[in-house]
């Protein structure tokens, strides 16, 4: 099975950096993913990440190291409309995907 | 419009009754899931299909049933419904190649009384 942690809030200016950091316990890994989902919606894909380093995608970044069972999500540039939930998922030997608790973004003018 | 149709919306059950909650992809995709997200637990995996005909356990099954008759639909049934149900469920697809993203439908959001 999987253990994932994430904190559970982090708060945030306009214009500034946060990273969000998930680690995880896995009995067989086989991708990490990133999802956002703002509120009363349904999660839509962010990032994966299946070997180490870092993946970017414009104002988001996603990094892994698996040897450490550690992953950060970067979002740069915040806006406001990046006030949402974030969520760190962990995919393992049969294809099945666990997802962290959430992380709650809020940012602030 | 592609993507995943769930149905109800809402709705407001009493306990001990049977529910289904219906899901349909236009996508073609061959995997499909339900998951139920309570709040500080996240989503939890409840069932699956990798493709029609076959369905499997995932974290959290009891009280739950899927079918998997063909590609497009995976209804999930509570046969009798209990308060602690009282969930949102998100059904959601992937089409199994390269990082076999799921896309997920709106939810729905269940209350058992």
């Amino acid at each position: 099975g999987q253990n994932i942690d994430q904190p559970t809030e982090m708060t945030a200016t306009e214009g500034a950096i946060v990273q969000i950091n998930c680690t995880y316990q896995t009995s067989g890994f086989n991708g990490l993913f990133w999802y956002q989902q703002h509120a009363g919606e349904a999660p839509t894909f962010l990032s994966y990440n299946v070997l180490d380093g870092l993946e970017e995608k414009g104002r988001f970044s996603s990094f892994l190291s698996r040897s450490k069972g550690y992953s950060y999500l970067l979002l740069k540039e915040l806006q406001m409309k990046d006030s949402a939930s974030y969520l760190c998922a962990v995919r393992d030997s049969d294809y099945k995907l666990s997802f962290g608790a959430g992380t709650t973004v809020t940012v602030r003018a | 419009i592609a993507g995943i149709t769930q149905a109800p919306t809402s709705q407001i059950l009493a306990a001990g009754r049977r529910m289904t909650l219906r899901c349909t992809q236009d996508m073609r995709h061959n995997a499909m899931y339900w998951y139920r997200q309570d709040l500080g637990l996240g989503l939890r995996l409840i069932h699956y299909s990798n493709t029609a005909g076959t369905t499997g356990k995932g974290e959290v099954p009891d009280g739950y049933s899927v079918s998997r008759a063909n590609t497009d639909d995976f209804p999930l049934t509570l046969a009798s419904a209990v308060p602690s149900q009282t969930s949102v469920y998100f059904c959601a697809s992937s089409d199994g190649s390269g990082a076999n993203v799921l896309t997920f439908g709106a939810g729905s959001r269940l209350t058992v009384l």
